[in-house]
C-alpha cells in the first residue's frame, strides 16, 4: 500500500493569513499514463468530504482560487493564500493512482 | 447533477454481516471510465477506501478488508451495494459512497451513513 504521510495535522491560522499542508507519498505517484493522481478533499464539521483538487493541481469546479496545489513525485503541497472562516475542517490528501486508494491521516485547520 | 445517497442499517451486531445500498442519479454505471466506490471513517478518524467497482463490472478491494467485502452493481436500479462479513465493533463508522470518474478521482460523494456495531 502507498502510505501518504501529512504535516501538520493540526494548523491554527488567523483568519486572512496563508495556510500550507503538506503530503508525502511512500512511493512515487506517477502513473503509468504518465498522469500523477494526487487529490485533496475538504471535509467541514459534520459534512461529507468535498473534492479540491485533482491531478495535483487541478481545482474541481466551484472550488475559489484562493486554494492552490503543487507537487510532483512524492512530495505534494496544499496553500490557501487567504483562509477564511468556511475553511475551517479537516483536509486530506489521497492517492488514486494506484490500489488500494489510500489517504493521509487529515489536517485539521482551525482558526486561531 | 450527480447525487449519491447510501442506506442500510444503523444497528448491526457484531458477526453479523452489513449490506448498505448506494442509490444514484445523474449518471450511469455503464458509462465508460465511470466508477463507485465506497470509503468510510470511524469516529474522529481518517477516510478509510474500502472497494470500487467500474463501468466493465471490473472490482477493487481493500486487500486487509477482502476476505470481508463484496461489491455488485445494479445497472438498471442505478444501485450499488456493499456487503461486509462477521462485522465487529471497529467496524463503527460512517460509510460513504463516491462517484468516481476518469481520470481517477471522486468528485462526488454522499453523505454517508453512520453504521454502529455493538450487541
Amino acid at each position: 500500500d502507498v502510505v501518504m504521510t501529512q504535516t501538520p495535522l493540526s494548523s491554527p491560522v488567523t483568519l486572512g493569513q496563508p495556510a500550507s499542508i503538506s503530503c508525502r507519498s511512500g512511493q512515487s505517484l506517477v502513473h503509468s499514463d504518465g498522469n500523477t493522481y494526487l487529490n485533496w478533499l475538504q471535509q467541514r464539521p459534520g459534512q461529507p468530504p468535498r473534492l479540491l483538487i485533482y491531478k495535483i493541481s487541478n481545482r474541481f469546479s466551484g472550488v475559489p482560487d484562493r486554494f492552490s496545489a503543487s507537487g510532483a513525485g512524492t512530495d505534494f503541497t496544499l496553500k490557501i493564500s487567504t483562509v477564511e472562516a468556511e475553511d475551517v475542517g479537516v483536509y486530506y490528501c489521497m492517492q488514486t493512482t494506484q490500489f488500494p486508494y489510500t489517504f493521509g491521516q487529515g489536517t485539521k485547520l482551525e482558526i486561531k | 447533477q450527480i447525487t449519491l445517497k447510501e442506506s442500510g442499517p444503523t444497528l448491526i451486531k457484531p458477526t453479523q454481516t452489513l449490506t448498505l445500498t448506494c442509490t444514484f442519479s445523474g449518471f450511469s454505471l455503464s458509462t465508460i471510465g465511470v466508477g463507485v466506490g465506497w470509503i468510510r471513517q470511524p469516529p474522529g478518524k481518517a477516510l478509510e477506501w474500502l472497494a470500487l467497482i467500474n463501468w466493465k463490472d471490473g472490482k477493487e478491494y481493500s486487500p486487509s478488508l477482502k476476505s470481508r467485502l463484496t461489491i455488485t452493481k445494479d445497472t438498471s436500479k442505478n444501485q450499488v451495494v456493499l456487503t461486509m462479513t462477521n462485522m465487529d465493533p471497529v467496524d463503527t463508522g460512517t460509510y460513504y459512497c463516491a462517484h468516481r470518474v476518469a481520470p481517477f478521482y471522486f468528485d462526488y460523494w454522499g453523505q454517508g451513513t453512520l453504521v454502529t456495531v455493538s450487541s
